[in-house]
């Protein structure tokens, strides 16, 4: 059974930095994987940030960057803003149409 | 511009089935496959299973596997899920994706449909 972690909670300044990550409880995450990375206010449809490991989708600042760290996906965030405060997720993709979401961030700016 | 929509809200009692629909525009249609993803309440997102529209193939989680059927009908470019023997617990949103990994292009969502089960 493969699990994709993240970290359940994070909080971040306003105006500052923040990188969020996605792992795998065994083995590397690789670009192989097509991290994506959503978004997601109470009530509303996940939003997407970046998908295909660092592509930003459509309208998205670029103050969200995606990329590889280590043997993890990253999220990062610059310059943080109040209405960044929300659930954050990770898919990968594991072949066969088959994507495994990682259990969610909750940031907090504050 | 891509957009898929959701069929409305519905309410079950344990034991029925249900079955969403999401219909899909903007794209041709059996150029990508459509995953089924669900949110319970206060919890997070869980995918459920995936479709190719160009050939039908299905792949389901392990945990729906045997309650679950996914279909499509491309004459009208459309994707269904149902669900059967409903419990308790599969009270959620349940979204359709076009992509939800990016594997291909950048990832489309629906609006998400209340599926809520209940005596």
């Amino acid at each position: 059974q493969t699990v994709v972690t993240q970290e359940p909670s994070f909080s971040v300044s306003p105006g500052g930095t923040v990188t969020l990550t996605c792992g795998l409880s065994s083995g590397s995450v690789s670009t192989s994987y097509y991290p994506s990375w959503y978004q997601q206010t109470p009530g509303q449809a996940p939003r997407t940030l970046i998908y295909s490991t660092d592509k930003r989708s459509s309208g998205v600042p670029d103050r969200f960057s995606g990329s590889i760290l280590g043997n993890k996906a990253a999220l990062t965030i610059t310059g943080a803003q109040a209405d960044d405060e929300s659930d954050y997720y990770c898919v990968l993709y594991m072949g066969s149409g088959i994507s495994v979401f990682g259990g969610g961030t909750k940031l907090t700016v504050l | 511009q891509v957009q898929l929509v959701q069929s409305g809200a519905e309410v079950k009692k344990p034991g029925a089935s249900v079955k969403v629909s999401c219909k899909a525009s903007g794209y041709i249609f059996t150029t990508y496959g459509i995953s089924w993803v669900r949110q319970a309440p206060g919890q997070g997102l869980e995918w459920m299973g995936w479709i190719s529209a160009y050939n039908g193939n299905t792949n389901y989680a392990q945990k729906v596997q045997g309650r679950v059927t996914m279909t499509t009908d491309t004459s009208t470019s459309t994707a269904y899920m149902e669900l059967r023997s409903l419990r308790s617990d599969d009270t959620a949103v349940y979204y359709c994706a076009r992509d939800p990994s990016g594997t291909t292009s950048s990832p489309a969502w629906g609006q998400g449909t209340l599926v809520t089960v209940s005596s």
